[in-house]
């Protein structure tokens, strides 16, 4: 069985500009999160999806961040503009209905410079 | 809200000692508690789960249990080898069973010499 796919694994941007990250879940995997994982800490959720429809992105910061998850299944998170602050590795990760297993993808490392 | 404290790291054993790393909780519910392993370069992965108090996760030789009366979920093992090195993170999930969110402790770097 497929894992979870996240791309690209490394990004390096100058503050201000845009990013995008994609993240392909495990096949029939119902749920799917971004989670943010600043150096030396441990990874906080930004949003989660149940199909395509949002059930939690209170912690997003929706003034530069933003993600949609079309048709239920592969997913992207989008960065506009970057802040220094952002520097980190973006993780997706999804589970499958009635489950409370998270499956991992390697993750996205982003810098901004 | 709910939150995880981890023991901070980073934790340096020589192989084959007995590694214990401390992990406390605080949720408003039943929550289901977690260890995720993070080796070099690689993401995430479910070393051990418990769901309930009194319940024993294990893998791969380490144990937790889930101590609802002291809320906390340490992980051990007997006696660990260079192949563990890794960072290990205690997590907990806000929705028991419903595939809510992981909250985490900030992780606890394990670096074990030969």
């Amino acid at each position: 069985e497929a894992g979870v796919a996240q791309s690209p694994r490394y990004k390096i941007i100058e503050k201000r500009q845009s990013v995008a990250f994609w993240c392909n879940p495990i096949s029939g995997h119902a749920t799917l999160y971004w989670y943010q994982q600043i150096l030396g800490q441990g990874p906080k959720l930004l949003i989660q999806f149940q199909n395509n429809g949002v059930v939690d992105d209170s912690q997003l910061p929706k003034d530069r961040f933003s993600a949609e998850r079309l048709k239920g299944v592969d997913s992207t998170l989008k960065i506009q503009p970057a802040k220094l602050e952002d520097s980190a590795v973006y993780l997706c990760a999804s589970t499958p209905s009635g489950g409370n297993i998270q499956y991992f993808g390697a993750g996205t490392r982003l810098s901004v410079l | 809200g709910d939150s995880v404290t981890q023991m901070e790291g980073p934790v340096t054993l020589s192989e084959e000692a007995f590694l214990t790393i401390n992990c406390t909780y605080t949720a408003t519910g039943y929550p289901s508690l977690f260890w995720y392993v993070q080796y070099p370069g690689e993401g995430l992965q479910l070393l051990l789960k418990a769901t309930k108090a009194d319940d024993k996760g294990s893998n791969k030789g380490f144990e937790a249990t889930y101590r609802k009366e002291t809320t906390s979920f340490h992980l051990e093992k007997g006696s660990v080898q260079v192949s563990d090195s890794a960072v290990y993170f205690c997590a907990l999930s806000d929705r028991d069973n419903q595939g809510g969110k992981l909250i985490f402790g900030q992780g606890t770097e394990l670096s074990v010499k030969p």
